[in-house]
């Protein structure tokens, strides 16, 4: 599996972005970024997934650089329900199965 | 109406008894999983399920076996129970196979396993 490094926690206030970075210099080309989130005592959640394109959906939106060595997942107006562990994953197999989760970003959304 | 659940939430059992987790999803999917989250918060995935068959086994002991009656339940169950087993073990579910990247998984809520 490729690695992902990512920063073990930050603070967003609530209604400004959040930009999650994370690192994949290893990434292949038939690698997809994957980004699933954790909130406290519940099961991940996905939230967007991308190749190399940079990709929007309702909930977020995820930027891959054009080398795709890195990423950041952005929550456009965090708020306090955002607050949770967000995982970078890289699927080794290009596919989304055999997915492992790392040890993420936790993310802290204050007033 | 709750997606994927599994029972029970909590299990706290002693050293060397059989125990098992159940899993249903009730969203039509063709494959289940099962990870375990240790202490240290990391989450790795254990077996996945399509159709019944059995699809990716990652090294975990063989006293953990899926068992699947039906595409729509995939249940976990574990011999003789060491003090390493404590984790929250999830359970998941994909519309395909898991070969396609646009396949999205779905969690349980997890059932937290205590070992004593």
């Amino acid at each position: 599996d490729a690695k992902t490094t990512q920063p073990p926690s930050m603070d967003c206030a609530e209604g400004r972005a959040a930009n999650l970075p994370c690192n994949h210099s290893t990434i292949s080309g038939n690698e997809y970024v994957y980004w699933y989130r954790q909130i406290h005592s519940q099961g991940p959640q996905y939230i967007i997934h991308g190749l190399k394109n940079n990709e929007t959906n309702e909930m977020a939106s995820l930027i891959i650089t054009e080398d795709r060595k890195s990423s950041t997942l952005i929550l456009p107006h965090a708020t306090l329900r955002d607050t949770a562990v967000y995982y970078c994953i890289v699927s080794f197999t290009g596919t989304a199965s055999k997915l492992t989760f790392g040890t993420g970003t936790r993310l802290q959304v204050t007033l | 109406d709750t997606a994927v659940s599994q029972t029970p939430k909590y299990l706290v059992t002693q050293m060397g008894n059989d125990k098992s987790i159940k899993c249903e999803q009730n969203l039509g999917h063709d494959t289940m999983y099962w990870y375990k989250q240790d202490s240290k918060k990391f989450l790795k995935i254990m077996f996945s399920y399509n159709n019944k068959e059995l699809i990716i086994n990652e090294t975990v002991p063989n006293r953990f076996s899926p068992k699947s009656p039906d595409k729509a339940h995939l249940n976990l169950h574990i011999n003789s129970l060491e003090l390493g087993d404590s984790a929250v073990y999830f359970c998941a579910s994909s519309h395909g196979d898991g070969s396609e990247p646009d396949d999205t998984q779905y969690f349980g809520p997890g059932t937290r396993l205590t070992v004593l």
